[in-house]
């Protein structure tokens, strides 16, 4: 199975400052086919998860741009230029390349400082 | 609108079964792959099973294997997860989401306690 790894697992922002959540896969995620499907999930308190990229660095409606997505092969990346208080949640990345299974990381706490 | 509910959560005695159900709407169901993904209390996701749009393939987390059955019926619109000999570490909340790895659309979930 394909491990996914997040640092950190808990970061602490300020506010309007930047953030960044990185997430590596055990092996590829490059698919035969030449697509790399690597998502990224927000839940925020108390709320089901909702899908913010798909395939690296699509992003899905209503997400807001402050939010991108990036990286290759086995190296991925989450930021969010400037956070805002609704930012606060947990994320996580998943792979779709290798299943099954499905394999989601651990997650990364984002709350304010 | 593009919705999905789950419903059949239960407290349940180890050994014991349980279905779930979800039901889809604002989209052609038929069209799409369907996934159960669960979630224990603090933990993070985890995918348990998904299911091929004519119902034709099956795929399931080895932890599940020989106890969980997907299942869908196109024509209610329906996806449903038969879980038999439910252990203490099944204990979660379980979501019904669309898209064999797309999972862009997620229900609110539904709580299954094992305990006794």
């Amino acid at each position: 199975d394909v491990v996914m790894t997040q640092s950190p697992l808990s970061l602490p922002v300020t506010l309007g400052q930047p953030a960044s959540i990185s997430c590596r896969s055990s092996q590829s995620l490059v698919h035969s086919d030449g697509n790399t499907y690597l998502n990224w999930f927000q839940q925020r308190p108390g709320q089901s998860p909702r899908r913010l990229f798909y395939k690296v660095s699509n992003r899905d409606s209503g997400v807001p741009d402050r939010f991108s997505g990036s990286g290759s092969g086995t190296d991925f990346t989450l930021k969010i230029s400037r956070v805002e208080a609704e930012d606060v949640g947990v994320y996580y990345c998943m792979q779709g390349t290798h299943w099954p299974p499905f394999t989601f990381g651990p997650g990364t706490k984002v709350d304010i400082k | 609108e593009v919705q999905l509910v789950e419903s059949g959560g239960d407290l349940v005695q180890p050994g014991g079964s349980l279905r779930l159900s979800c039901a889809a709407s604002g989209f052609t169901f038929s069209s799409l792959w369907m996934s159960w993904v669960r979630q224990a209390p603090g933990k993070g996701l985890e995918w348990v099973a998904n299911i091929k749009q004519d119902g034709s393939d099956k795929y399931y987390v080895d932890s599940v294997k020989g106890r969980f059955t997907i299942s869908r019926d196109n024509a209610k619109n329906s996806l449903y997860l038969q879980m038999n000999s439910l252990r203490a570490e099944d204990t979660a909340v379980y979501y019904c989401t669309r898209g064999r790895w797309g999972m862009d659309v997620w229900g609110q979930g539904t709580t299954v306690t094992v305990s006794s």
